[in-house]
């Protein structure tokens, strides 16, 4: 079975400044990688995936993760965080064989972004 | 993507009373996920919703005390019986749509 591991459970960091939230993954096969956002008091929503193909995936709000098969993760970055982009974000696995199948979700970042 | 309504939104309900909350997706879905997310934690699943078979559910649920109903491919419901304090958590349902899963607002329940 899949399992995701996030090494920070809270990560603050001053507005402009970069950004890694951590993730790496455990699975013995091809697997789906995710990265969610939630926001204070909603739901989740879908930052970026990771099916197959170029390795680098990209999100419309500026974050990258980089697929690394080798070391087996999918660290989640920014260049420069703004205070809108504080939330809570998660990293996910899902097996990538035999269509879609249930999401593994890590236990979370809280991204604190300070004036 | 898909677009999934789930109500309702937040509910207080006494303990040893059942809740049950709906998701309704725009578009017909195979299969549909509900996870529970208890306070400061992470998501877990609790079963899988196929419709026209019984859900599949995870260790350490069972369908006694959270049933699901899936009578089409738009429509599932959960419901939270025999409700104590330690079910009070967000309850999300999820489908598989394009190339990603997306999920409901949630139900965020409190058991008093």
């Amino acid at each position: 079975a899949q399992s995701v591991t996030q090494l920070d459970s809270q990560v603050p960091v001053f507005e402009e400044a970069p950004v890694e939230l951590r993730c790496n993954y455990s699975s013995s096969v091809s697997v789906y990688l995710f990265w969610y956002v939630q926001y204070p008091n909603q739901g989740l929503q879908l930052l970026l995936k990771y099916l197959s193909g170029s390795t680098l995936v990209e999100s419309i709000n500026g974050f990258e993760a980089e697929f690394n098969k080798s070391q087996t993760s999918f660290h989640l970055r920014k260049p420069s965080v703004h205070i809108s982009d504080t939330a809570e974000y998660f990293c996910a696995v899902s097996l990538g064989s035999g269509g879609y199948q249930k999401v593994t979700f890590g236990t979370g970042t809280k991204l604190q972004v300070i004036p | 993507s898909a677009v999934i309504s789930q109500k309702p939104s937040r509910d207080i309900c006494q303990r040893g009373t059942s809740l049950t909350i709906q998701c309704q997706v725009d578009s017909q879905v195979t299969m549909m996920f509900w996870y529970r997310q208890q306070p400061g934690q992470s998501l877990t699943l609790i079963a899988t919703a196929n419709q026209g078979s019984e859900a599949t559910y995870e260790s350490g649920f069972v369908i006694d005390k959270f049933p699901i109903s899936r009578p089409n491919l738009t429509f599932s419901t959960l419901t939270v019986s025999n409700m104590s304090p330690e079910d009070s958590s967000i309850y999300l349902c999820s489908v598989v749509a394009g190339e990603g899963y997306t999920f409901g607002s949630g139900t965020r329940l409190t058991v008093v």
